[in-house]
């Protein structure tokens, strides 16, 4: 258990919907990413908050946004959801947003869009 | 740009026999991390190891070993007397410390399978 924790699970819902995917890092960690992994693109790094200011984005759609909130759990929106945003989103938290550090995933949020 | 490459995409060993999964790096910077995660069949991905680019020295722990070599841009893991646990696919990632905020770029993965 890497103490990082993702919900939901398992999200099914319909293209045009919009949804939410929660995570809360591991205690202490104070930097959340978030990566999509795709069997077309593989995993793909979408964004970063550190401290609840957004630090870094990479291959993030504007359809998609983020956001880390006070107690630095952290929120993926997705809007207008096409087929091919069904994937597997993973949120991973570090301890500083700067050096290097591991970073811990949680255990992932399957999206389904039908 | 950073980029990873894992040119092997499947690997299948009978187990006790000794796996090594290749990794390609590119990048300009001179600072450096690269790591290696482990994905099993319950799919969350597992932190295995870290190295810098300013140490070369390889390592062994446990049953998995890698060697660093900054020379040829390559990071290949080893595990050693493979088991049917280890059935995963492993990911090579590269972070730039001069980026500064310590995004990973991921090869596409080696899917390992461990035959019993």
């Amino acid at each position: 258990d890497s103490g990082v924790t993702q919900t939901p699970k398992h999200l099914i819902t319909a293209t045009g919907q919009r949804v939410t995917l929660r995570c809360s890092p591991r205690s202490g960690d104070l930097s959340v990413y978030w990566y999509q992994q795709s069997l077309d693109q593989g995993l793909q790094f979408l964004i970063q908050y550190y401290n609840g200011e957004e630090r870094a984005k990479g291959n993030i759609l504007e359809r998609f946004s983020a956001q880390q909130f006070p107690d630095l759990h952290s929120e993926l929106n997705l809007s207008s959801l096409e087929l091919g945003d069904s994937a597997l989103y993973f949120c991973a938290s570090s301890a500083s947003g700067t050096g290097v550090h591991e970073q811990f995933f949680g255990p992932g949020t399957r999206l389904t869009v039908l | 740009a950073q980029k990873v490459t894992q040119a092997q995409t499947e690997i299948s060993v009978v187990e006790k026999e000794d796996v090594t999964l290749d990794c390609v790096y590119e990048t300009r910077d001179t600072t450096y991390y690269l790591f290696w995660y482990k994905q099993p069949p319950s799919g969350e991905l597992v932190f295995l190891i870290r190295r810098n680019s300013f140490d070369e020295q390889n390592e062994i722990s446990g049953r998995y070993s890698w060697n660093f070599q900054k020379s040829t841009s390559s990071f290949n893991f080893t595990i050693t007397a493979s088991q049917v646990v280890d059935s995963a696919v492993y990911f090579c990632a590269l972070s730039l410390v001069p980026d500064g905020n310590n995004r990973l770029a991921f090869g596409k993965g080696n899917q390992v399978v461990v035959i019993p």
